[in-house]
């Protein structure tokens, strides 16, 4: 089975710019969620979907949002940008429901200058 | 509120010897834990999960033990190898609350030659 693919894996945007990062999750997975990692802190949980509907929501500005489609891929989008938002994002995916193992994929690094 | 702490941001650790990774939770309605193995720039490898309904589980040199009472869950790596140097993230989800998943700050592992 393949795993858990995210694109593109690196790009660079300038302040006020808008980015969009891509996730395709494990087949048969129907959860995706996203996190952002920066330099020295842990996984910041940015919201999950399920099933084309968001199930969960972390606590992060309106500018990011996501959305899924019927096909379980995902898409994430920050708006105007601000160096703060220069990070590791990751996408995760899950079967959805029960108790199950969430699996990760290798990530954008998205540098804001 | 961080739910998942890891209170040791790091630990060295000679080659061959035990390294014991420490996290504790909040939470008491998480039933799923979780470890991730995290090198630089690149998305959490899955490591090993346990069940709140076991209170070990084994994997070749890797054993996490839970301690439901005192909400304390660590991870033991047997003989440590240095290719185990990378940051270890702890999780927890409660599938009574939704299946979110809550990640630690993580433990940067450096095991010595």
């Amino acid at each position: 089975k393949a795993g858990v693919t995210q694109t593109p894996r690196y790009l660079i945007k300038t302040r006020g710019q808008q980015v969009t990062l891509s996730c395709s999750p494990i087949s048969g997975h129907r959860s995706v969620s996203w996190y952002q990692q920066t330099p020295g802190q842990g996984l910041q949980f940015l919201f999950e979907y399920f099933s084309e509907t968001q199930r969960n929501k972390g606590n992060f500005p309106g500018r990011f949002s996501g959305r899924q489609f019927s096909n379980s891929r995902s898409e994430m989008n920050v708006s105007t940008l601000e160096l703060g938002d220069s990070a590791l994002y990751l996408c995760a995916s899950y079967p959805g429901e029960g108790t199950d193992t969430q699996y990760f994929g290798p990530g954008t690094r998205l540098t804001v200058l | 509120d961080q739910q998942v702490k890891q209170n040791s941001p790091s630990l060295s650790v000679q080659e061959g010897r035990i390294s014991i990774l420490n996290c504790d939770y909040t939470n008491s309605m998480f039933d799923y834990f979780l470890w991730y193995k995290k090198y630089p720039a690149e998305g959490p490898t899955f490591l090993i999960s346990i069940s709140s309904i076991k209170d070990k589980n084994e994997d070749g040199r890797f054993t996490v033990f839970l301690n439901k009472s005192a909400k304390h869950l660590s991870l033991h790596i047997v003989p440590s190898q240095p290719g185990d140097s990378a940051v270890y993230f702890c999780a927890a989800s409660a599938y009574m609350a939704g299946n979110q998943f809550y990640f630690g700050t993580g433990t940067s592992l450096t095991v010595i030659p």
